[in-house]
């Protein structure tokens, strides 16, 4: 496995833009995936393959990634999009991000 | 609709080992491979591993290597976690996840998760 690495903490304004990275040497030959958590909950994939969005997750949420970093970018956050979200990647071995907690107020 | 129901709480003494389930619904077991994530209370989320139901194949994360056995029962759509040599810092929340588009990641149905206490 290798290291993703988060930003702790992120925080935002309603409406304003989130942008969360991801950070790991590996990154520009491997596919980054997104998972949000909420308080209590299981995880839910909002990105995988780096930019692609599953259904019924809102068009609000997007992914880049290029070179070592990897972003998820939230544009026009909601009140309800504030959780922890974790960066994944594979090499055969999964890695989890250390989470980054987007506070939204 | 897909739905994976893991088994309840457990409650286990210092160098026991738990075995966790995972009963699916809703799709063609042997079809998925299955991801097992661990959560310790108040921190991140942790790969284990995961497994090829139709092979029985595994991978595991060296954290857990030697330790860790998954496992699955075709004819009840099952697949199982068992942890060793089980120590407080084992006590989490264990989550079994169907893998998505790739065989390498989890994909978009989860189980409930699994809380294990590790308490003498």
């Amino acid at each position: 496995s290798y290291e993703l690495t988060q930003p702790p903490s992120v925080s935002v304004s309603p409406g304003q833009t989130a942008r969360i990275t991801c950070s790991g040497d590996a990154l520009p030959k491997k596919y980054v995936y997104w998972y949000q958590q909420k308080s209590g909950q299981a995880p839910v994939r909002v990105i995988y393959e780096d930019s692609k969005r599953p259904s019924g997750i809102p068009e609000r949420f997007s992914g880049s990634s290029s070179g070592t970093k990897a972003t998820l970018t939230i544009s026009g956050a909601q009140v309800e999009d504030e959780a922890d979200y974790y960066c994944y990647s594979t090499d055969n071995i999964g890695s989890f991000g250390g989470g980054t907690k987007l506070t939204v107020l | 609709q897909v739905q994976l129901v893991q088994s309840g709480p457990e409650v286990k003494k210092p160098g026991a080992s738990v075995k966790v389930s995972c009963k699916t619904s809703g799709y063609t077991f042997i079809d998925y491979y299955m991801h097992w994530v661990r959560q310790v209370p108040g921190q991140g989320l942790e790969w284990m591993g995961w497994i090829n139901p139709n092979s029985g194949g595994t991978k595991y994360a060296q954290n857990f290597q030697g330790r860790v056995t998954m496992t699955r029962d075709t004819s009840v759509s099952t697949a199982y976690m068992e942890l060793s040599s089980l120590t407080s810092g084992d006590k989490a929340v264990y989550y079994c996840a169907r893998a998505g588009e790739r065989r390498g990641s989890p994909g978009d149905y989860w189980g409930q998760g699994s809380l294990v206490t590790v308490s003498s």
